[in-house]
């Protein structure tokens, strides 16, 4: 109950087209769920978050899509970049244990071709 | 303003050895968790402390595993007697509060030969 799913595992993406990475969970409780950029050697950043009571977040060429019947959320990163090659961890957290007590998905490797 | 500080970077240690990994939170940061990175996995919590206090272990093994914070200095991950099994990316990361931005350090690979 306590995992964050996430596929697919990895993608590639045309230079200029959308990346689309899900990420579907259990455990109800769960209130916050922000995405991770890692690029390697380094640690994860934080890309961009979102709480339940929206269905969409967008900053600049990142949107979080959620959906709280279906408990799944989704990150689109449009007009992809090979810069935007990295990472991505989708993952969640609850209030009464602490937002950043996270559980995070296991990853999707991105790589934007030129 | 540095960011979260992690050393060493990479760490090898022999088994039955024991690991201490060493975190220097952002400047003003008094919250100070702990991940741990396995191979083609996701991270996964390990503790969570304050100045000179654990909050919350729950993801630490119990065994051979201990953290701390102490009132000076960095926040240390001690891994005593180490296994193969504990081969990982330990990746530190620190908050200025319980519900702000967590920032993550660049990581300790260990390598247990």
């Amino acid at each position: 109950q306590q995992q964050v799913k996430q596929s697919p595992q990895s993608l590639i993406v045309q230079k200029g087209g959308i990346s689309i990475i899900n990420c579907a969970y259990e455990n109800t409780a769960f209130d916050y769920f922000p995405w991770y950029q890692q690029f390697p050697g380094k640690g994860p950043a934080l890309l961009i978050a979102i709480r339940p009571d929206v269905s969409e977040k967008k900053e600049g060429r990142f949107t979080i899509s959620f959906n709280k019947s279906a408990k799944q959320f989704s990150l689109h990163i449009m007009d992809s970049q090979p810069g935007d090659s990295a990472t991505y961890f989708c993952a969640a957290s609850m209030k009464n244990t602490g937002f950043q007590k996270l559980v995070f998905g296991t990853g999707t490797r991105l790589l934007v071709s030129p | 303003n540095a960011g979260v500080m992690q050393n060493p970077r990479h760490l090898v240690r022999r088994r039955g050895q024991e690991a201490r990994l060493r975190c220097s939170p952002m400047k003003g940061h008094s919250h100070v968790y702990w991940y741990r990175q396995l191979p083609e996995e996701g991270l996964k919590f390990m503790v969570y402390l304050q100045k000179e206090n654990i909050i919350d272990e729950s993801g630490m093994p119990k065994e051979r595993f201990s953290a701390e914070f102490p009132k000076e200095g960095p926040s240390i991950l001690r891994i005593q007697q180490v296994v193969r099994g504990d081969s990982a990316a330990y990746f530190c990361a620190s908050t200025r509060g319980v519900d702000e931005k967590l920032f993550f350090g660049s990581g300790t690979q260990l390598s247990v030969l």
